[in-house]
């Protein structure tokens, strides 16, 4: 399968714990997006990296959220002691190159008790 | 603000008929617009795009309108498949380079067999 890998694909943790997702990019792609979506809502972007570079974090809450993309390994997404208002699905999309078509991954489903 | 407004939260149609999902946006900045298919617990799925300076573009059952003057587009689906069924977002960005996707809150398409 050479589609956007995303794990876990569900993760629950209490409230102060931290969360770390995880996102493969499609074979040959580079750049990687994350985006989040709140229940009943559309996706919002939140960071976009290249290997080993943040290029936009505008979309990225102030604290406790933090990305990175090194040169080997997948991109992370980290959240710090996470609340309630952190649940939600988190997406991860890759392209071959800036504003080439995203192929999405399946999500990370956060729960945050 | 919503830059990208799906009004119509569902939408039911008869197998076999057309379906017709209906996009806005207010941004007279966008210049290049995608529909992603979403179904329960899997990431989007990229269906079609159209760039500003069209105005219909056509992949096998899916037709994407564009009308820039009214700020508004249009997916077509026909004949309307069970399989179908699904969410259906609405996405566009800034053009060249750009890759800040901003989504509509979705349309819920159900196809009755």
């Amino acid at each position: 399968n050479a589609g956007v890998m995303q794990n876990p694909r569900h993760l629950v943790r209490r409230r102060g714990q931290e969360a770390r997702l995880r996102c493969s990019p499609m074979k040959g792609h580079s750049h990687v997006y994350w985006y989040r979506q709140l229940p009943e809502e559309g996706l919002k972007f939140m960071v976009y990296l290249q290997k080993e570079n943040i290029i936009d974090e505008s979309g990225m809450p102030k604290e406790r959220f933090s990305a990175e993309f090194p040169k080997e390994g997948p991109s992370i997404l980290r959240i710090q002691q996470v609340v309630r208002g952190d649940s939600a699905a988190y997406f991860c999309a890759s392209s071959p190159w800036p504003g080439d078509t995203q192929y999405f991954g399946p999500g990370t489903r956060l729960t945050v008790l | 603000d919503q830059q990208v407004k799906q009004n119509s939260p569902s939408l039911s149609v008869q197998e076999g008929r057309i379906s017709i999902l209906n996009c806005d946006y207010t941004n007279s900045m966008f210049d290049y617009f995608l529909w992603y298919k979403k179904y329960p617990a899997e990431g989007p799925t990229f269906l079609i795009s159209i760039s500003s300076i069209k105005d219909k573009n056509e992949d096998g059952r899916f037709t994407v309108f564009l009308n820039k003057s009214a700020k508004h587009l249009s997916l077509h689906i026909v004949p309307s498949q069970p399989g179908d069924s699904a969410v259906y977002f609405c996405a566009a960005h800034t053009g060249a380079g750009s890759y800040q996707l901003t989504f509509g809150k979705g349309t819920k398409l159900s196809v009755i067999p």
